[in-house]
């Protein structure tokens, strides 16, 4: 089937930390790979994306890379701020999908303390 | 440009009071419609989904529903609701071709 694992939050740096998230996943096809950002009472925005192995994703200075010999999508931030703190979701999409379903993880919290 | 809008942004009813809530998506035609629930501190449930008029598919029986009465507009609906129904409601909207969901700012209900 198709699956999301992410590890167990909260996550808590300091600013200016390096950030690492991880997410591994399961397929039955050949998925694109996302990261949703959640902050405080507000819905989800696409923070990044890959469509095929080796693809790097990034924006806002987080970025992934897609790994298929390792199935992993891992987020990571060289140096994170306050402003970063948020809940982050992996998840997947299988290609061609004409449902377009997502398989969401179950999300990390992510705190930055000045 | 497209935007999706959901309302009421936060919504307080008694257990077994009757629950609507809706999404609308403008500027884009036919999409795919999707409605998530959100528990505390939990991850995202994909509840319903719908690839077109009065197409709804269930991912999760329940005592809520869903309706898709015109081409952009999604409704949540529940006739008795439950203390287990509290969380917060995303809607998102997804195009085919485009391999990507976006999503509304979400209702945030809370069962009492």
């Amino acid at each position: 089937g198709n699956s999301v694992t992410q590890m167990e939050g909260p996550v808590t740096l300091s600013e200016e930390a390096f950030l690492t998230i991880n997410c591994t996943y399961t397929a039955t096809g050949y998925p694109s790979l996302f990261w949703y950002v959640q902050y405080p009472g507000e819905g989800l925005q696409l923070l990044l994306k890959a469509t095929k192995a080796d693809d790097k994703g990034s924006n806002k200075g987080f970025e992934a890379t897609y790994r298929k010999e390792t199935t992993s999508f891992h987020l990571e931030k060289g140096s994170v701020q306050v402003s970063d703190s948020a809940v982050y979701f992996c998840a997947l999409m299988n290609r061609g999908s004409t449902l377009g379903r997502l398989y969401f993880g179950r999300g990390t919290q992510l705190t930055v303390w000045p | 440009s497209q935007t999706i809008h959901q309302w009421p942004a936060t919504l307080v009813q008694p257990v077994g009071s009757p629950l609507s809530l809706e999404c609308t998506v403008e500027g884009t035609s036919n999409p795919n419609l999707y409605w998530y629930r959100q528990a505390a501190g939990r991850g995202l449930q994909l509840l319903f989904y719908s690839v077109g008029i009065g197409q709804i598919s269930s991912e999760v029986p329940q005592n809520l529903s869903a309706s898709r009465p015109q081409d952009r507009q999604f409704i949540l609906s529940s006739k008795k609701l439950l203390l287990s129904d509290s969380g917060f409601y995303l809607c998102a909207w997804s195009v085919e071709g485009w391999e990507t969901q976006y999503f509304g700012p979400g209702t945030r209900l809370l069962v009492l």
